[in-house]
């Protein structure tokens, strides 16, 4: 079965440490898409990145990079330099297309940056 | 573009009293859609997929006969919570996807959540 932990539940740093939330994934399917998800104060989601089972480069994006790694089945995110406004939950999920599209999320881990 | 509102985005009601939430895909016709419920500092669960036109799938788990999703069209989803419980009280979201994209995965759009506290 399909399954994501998130295995830190919270982290707490302090403003422009770098900080990695981990993600580790099961799934039997050879095509999958894993995803990063934040979740503010507010409660909207939002979208962060998208990666498909096929696709093991690693990416930047300003202050966020991810390091996708099948063979241990992680894809974990950095962010860089961290800022207060980055305080969140942030969910890694997983989705395999040939199953109707569904989306399992991990627990999530809530990130606070201190001034 | 690929924008979905929730309708309330909070909303009190009385134990016993049923509530019904909206989601509307506003520039697109949303094939499925999707519900979740997330109790505080949990994750998100499906509860249910809906496609347009058929009868809603529910999760092992989700009484269908208590939170009825109704489908009706392509832009338009509806959850009600039938005699809501304190228990109900959640943070409810939808998403919404469309087949036919030109990606081989049918990406989902969130709306923004819909709050409900059952007295």
């Amino acid at each position: 079965a399909q399954k994501v932990t998130q295995a830190q539940t919270e982290i707490s740093v302090v403003e422009k440490e770098d900080v990695t939330l981990d993600c580790v994934y099961e799934t039997r399917d050879t095509t999958y898409y894993l995803f990063w998800y934040k979740q503010p104060p507010s409660g909207e989601l939002v979208f962060l990145i998208r990666r498909n089972s096929f696709d093991e480069q690693n990416e930047i994006s300003g202050r966020y990079s991810w390091n996708f790694q099948k063979s241990t089945s992680s894809f974990n995110f950095t962010i860089t330099a961290s800022q207060v406004v980055d305080s969140a939950v942030y969910f890694c999920a997983l989705s395999e297309p040939y199953n109707t599209d569904k989306l399992i999320f991990g627990t999530g881990t809530r990130l606070q940056v201190f001034p | 573009g690929a924008v979905v509102s929730q309708h309330p985005s909070r909303v009190i009601c009385k134990s016993g009293t049923s509530v019904k939430i909206e989601c509307r895909s506003l520039d697109f016709q949303a094939t499925t859609m999707f519900w979740y419920r997330q109790f505080p500092k949990q994750s998100l669960m499906l509860m249910a997929t809906s496609n347009e036109g058929s009868k809603a799938t529910y999760e092992q788990g989700v009484e269908k006969d208590k939170f009825l999703i109704n489908h009706a069209s392509l832009t338009l989803s509806t959850l009600t919570v039938t005699s809501a419980h304190p228990e109900d009280s959640s943070f409810y979201i939808c998403s919404a996807s469309y087949s036919g994209s030109a990606l081989s995965y049918n990406e989902q759009f969130f709306g923004p959540g819909t709050r409900l506290t059952v007295l």
